[in-house]
């Protein structure tokens, strides 16, 4: 089946840096990714639509400017958490559809972020 | 708007016993419905699906059955173990909004031996 990788798995940094998660479609390509973001024994909050060739798509209430996101390529979709703060730590996860076959979402296996 | 409601949890079960969650929905067309289970520590997979009313997805023991009267997708299965311990979201996806998905406030099972 279809498969999807962040890296990292885990990261923690300092309150006021920058952090990079990678979203990568391995065996497929994606034109669209999803970046979703959990809070503990919380459901999956959609953050924001990756577009490859166009800018991201944010939902409501998510910075623009504070999450930056790149898709670099039909495989690959980066999620930046710019100036981290305490409040960003969280769960990220990212998904791709494969609409080539049969549009079933494929999820990563998440990042965890710890700001401290 | 569209919206997955799900029965909060934990719901904690000895082994052998039989599973219900509950799950409704709200949306404003003809939904996909979706069952996907989080392990500790893991993304999500997605358990079964449903695309039409009275369709149903069974995966793993698991079965849900779309139910277009009640707007229910609710997951059962006869006889849990511990392995299936995890959080299982309920999710829709309207047929006509590409591959975005609606998700459940999610349920925790807890399996005991």
């Amino acid at each position: 089946g279809a498969v999807v990788s962040q890296h990292p798995s885990w990261v923690i940094c300092k309150s006021g840096t920058s952090v990079k998660i990678e979203c990568r479609s391995l065996d497929f390509q994606a034109t669209t990714m999803f970046w979703y973001r959990q809070f503990p024994k919380q459901s999956l909050m959609l953050m924001a639509t990756s577009n490859e060739g166009s800018k991201a798509t944010y939902e409501q209430g998510v910075e623009k400017d504070k999450f930056l996101i790149n898709h670099a390529s039909l495989t690959l979709s980066t999620l930046t958490v710019t100036s981290a703060h305490p409040e960003d730590s969280s769960f990220y996860i990212c998904s791709a559809p494969q609409t080539e076959t049969n549009h079933e979402q494929y999820f990563g296996p998440g990042t965890r972020l710890t700001v401290t | 708007g569209n919206s997955v409601t799900q029965m909060e949890g934990p719901v904690t079960l000895s082994e052998e016993a039989f599973l219900t969650i509950n799950c409704t929905y709200t949306a404003t067309g003809y939904p996909s419905l979706f069952w996907y289970v989080q392990y500790p520590g893991e993304g999500l997979q997605l358990l079964l699906k449903a695309t039409k009313a009275d369709d149903k997805g069974s995966n793993k023991g698991f079965e849900a059955t779309y139910r277009k009267e009640t707007t229910s997708f609710h997951l059962e299965k006869g006889s849990v173990q511990v392995s299936d311990s995890a959080v299982y979201f309920c999710a829709l996806r309207l047929n006509n909004a590409g591959n975005m998905l609606t998700f459940g406030g999610g349920t925790r099972l807890m399996v005991k031996p």
